[in-house]
């Protein structure tokens, strides 16, 4: 099974910060990676799609990079509303499953 | 506006079924799409349990497959989940979701917190 590792694990930032988290796989899965934001009592909410496709309605400051084993999940512009545990998961076929990294907690600095 | 609502007991006992539902609103089942069921214990990560697509192609995660059974309704537009012999380990916020493109999920529901506890 693909192993998805997620750093840091935490971090603090400021509003206005640019932050960035990583995931990476343990093998290649091309560009079968999602990245979701999780508030406190919520659902996951879809932002990045396919590794770097912004999810309608998302704003811009959050972007996605990667393919293969390395992916980057970047806030350009931290915003009050942004604190949050970010996820990244990866989805196969081969077999069929899914894989949630452990997360991200962005907190205030 | 496709919405999700997940539905059934928030307190099941050890060794009992946990059932769950989740209705569909603004988006019919039967378009071809795959829905699937995660969890979230508290305070924990999140666990992928299954996906079902609208024929009934189902599959589940290996570790919960002897124990889970999943089925659509697509004339109640709806999805079901039934998870047996649970135990303390399977407390957690279930929700279900669309799957979509790179098998992401874009609309989720809000959750259902089951507690197994007797």
């Amino acid at each position: 099974d693909i192993q998805m590792t997620q750093s840091p694990s935490s971090l603090s930032a400021s509003v206005g910060d640019r932050v960035t988290i990583t995931c990476q796989a343990s093998q290649d899965i091309d560009k079968y990676l999602n990245w979701y934001q999780q508030k406190p009592g919520k659902a996951p909410k879809l932002l990045i799609y396919g590794a770097s496709n912004l999810e309608r309605g998302v704003p811009s400051r959050f972007s996605g990079s990667g393919s293969g084993t390395n992916f980057v999940f970047t806030i350009s512009g931290l915003q009050p509303e942004d604190f949050a545990t970010y996820y990244c998961q990866h989805y196969d076929n081969l077999p069929p499953g899914f894989t949630f990294g452990p997360g991200t907690k962005v907190d205030f600095k | 506006q496709v919405q999700l609502q997940e539905s059934g007991p928030g307190l099941v006992k050890p060794s009992d079924t946990l059932s769950l539902s989740c209705v569909v609103s603004g988006y019919f089942i039967s378009s071809s799409n795959w829905w699937g069921w995660i969890r979230q214990p508290p305070g924990k990560g999140l666990e992928w349990i299954g996906y079902i697509d609208y024929r009934g192609n189902i599959h589940y995660n290996q570790s919960l497959k002897s124990r889970l059974t999943m089925s659509i309704d697509t004339s109640r537009n709806q999805l079901s989940l039934r998870l047996s012999s649970v135990t303390a380990m399977d407390t957690a916020v279930y929700f279900c979701a669309r799957m979509l493109r790179f098998g992401s999920f874009d609309y989720w529901g809000p959750g259902r917190l089951v507690s197994v506890s007797s």
